[in-house]
C-alpha cells in the first residue's frame, strides 16, 4: 500500500484566495482525520470522519475552513478566503483501529 | 480535559550517549492509548510505539525503550547509544474515547532531539 497520500506538498497563495488540500487514505480505512502543525499552536485535530461522516470538527478554526468526503478514497480541507495565519502544515491521516497512520503533509504558505 | 506535556523543549546529546524523553499525560479516561511519533526533518510523522492504558508492560525494540507508568502518569522514551539519525522532533500523543475515534490524539509540543557526531 502506498500509504496515506496529500497533494500538493507544497502550496504558495495569495491572501484572499482559496485552496483546496487533498488526501486519499489508505485503502479500507474508515476514519480520516486533518491535522495542523504551527509552531504557535503544535499539532492539532482540525476535524475527522468515519465511514465518509464527519464525527467532530471543533478543531474547525472557523468559517472560511470546510472538509469533505465524498467518498472512503478522498477527503478535501478548502480555505476561503486563505489568510496569512492559515500558513501551517497541514497532515492527513487515516486509521482503522487503534493507530493513525499519516500523509507526509501540505506545506501552506500564504503571503 | 486530554492533556499531554512534554517539558524537555530541547535536548541535545552527543553521538553514543543515552537520552531520555519524558511524557506526562492527563485524562480521565480509563482506557486510552499512548504513542511517540517521531519527525525528521523531512518532516514527516514516522509512528513509533503504541501502548494501551491496560499494558504497563516495559517495551524494548532495538536501541529504543519505554517506560510506561500509570501512578504518575508518565511515558517516557529511552534512545540507548544515540545516533545522529535520532536527531528528530519526538512527539507524544494520547487518544481516547475508543471505537473510531483512537486516531484522534492530543500530541505534546516535541522535544526537538539533536544528535552532536
Amino acid at each position: 500500500d502506498a500509504g496515506v497520500i496529500q497533494s500538493p506538498r507544497h502550496e504558495v497563495t495569495e491572501m484572499g484566495q482559496e485552496v483546496t488540500l487533498r488526501c486519499k487514505p489508505i485503502s479500507g480505512h474508515n476514519s480520516l482525520f486533518w491535522y495542523r502543525q504551527t509552531m504557535m499552536r503544535g499539532l492539532e485535530l482540525l476535524i475527522y470522519f468515519n465511514n465518509n461522516v464527519p464525527i467532530d470538527d471543533s478543531g474547525m478554526p472557523e468559517d472560511r475552513f470546510s472538509a469533505k468526503m465524498p467518498n472512503a478514497s478522498f477527503s478535501t480541507l478548502k480555505i476561503q478566503p486563505s489568510e496569512p495565519r492559515d500558513s501551517a502544515v497541514y497532515f492527513c491521516a487515516s486509521s482503522l483501529g487503534q493507530q493513525a497512520f499519516f500523509g507526509q503533509g501540505t506545506r501552506l504558505t500564504v503571503v | 480535559a486530554q492533556k499531554v506535556t512534554q517539558a524537555q523543549t530541547e535536548i541535545s546529546v552527543v553521538e553514543k550517549e543515552d537520552v531520555t524523553l519524558d511524557c506526562v499525560y492527563e485524562t480521565r479516561d480509563t482506557t486510552y492509548y499512548l504513542f511517540w511519533y517521531k519527525q525528521p526533518p523531512s518532516g514527516e510523522l514516522v509512528f513509533l510505539i503504541r501502548r494501551n492504558s491496560f499494558d504497563e508492560q516495559n517495551e524494548i525494540s532495538g536501541r529504543y525503550s519505554w517506560n510506561f507508568q500509570k501512578s504518575t502518569s508518565s511515558f517516557n522514551f529511552t534512545i540507548t547509544a544515540s545516533q545522529v539519525v535520532d536527531s528528530a522532533v519526538y512527539f507524544c500523543a494520547l487518544s481516547w474515547g475508543g471505537g473510531t475515534s483512537y486516531g484522534k490524539l492530543t500530541f505534546g509540543q516535541g522535544t526537538i532531539l539533536t544528535v552532536h557526531p
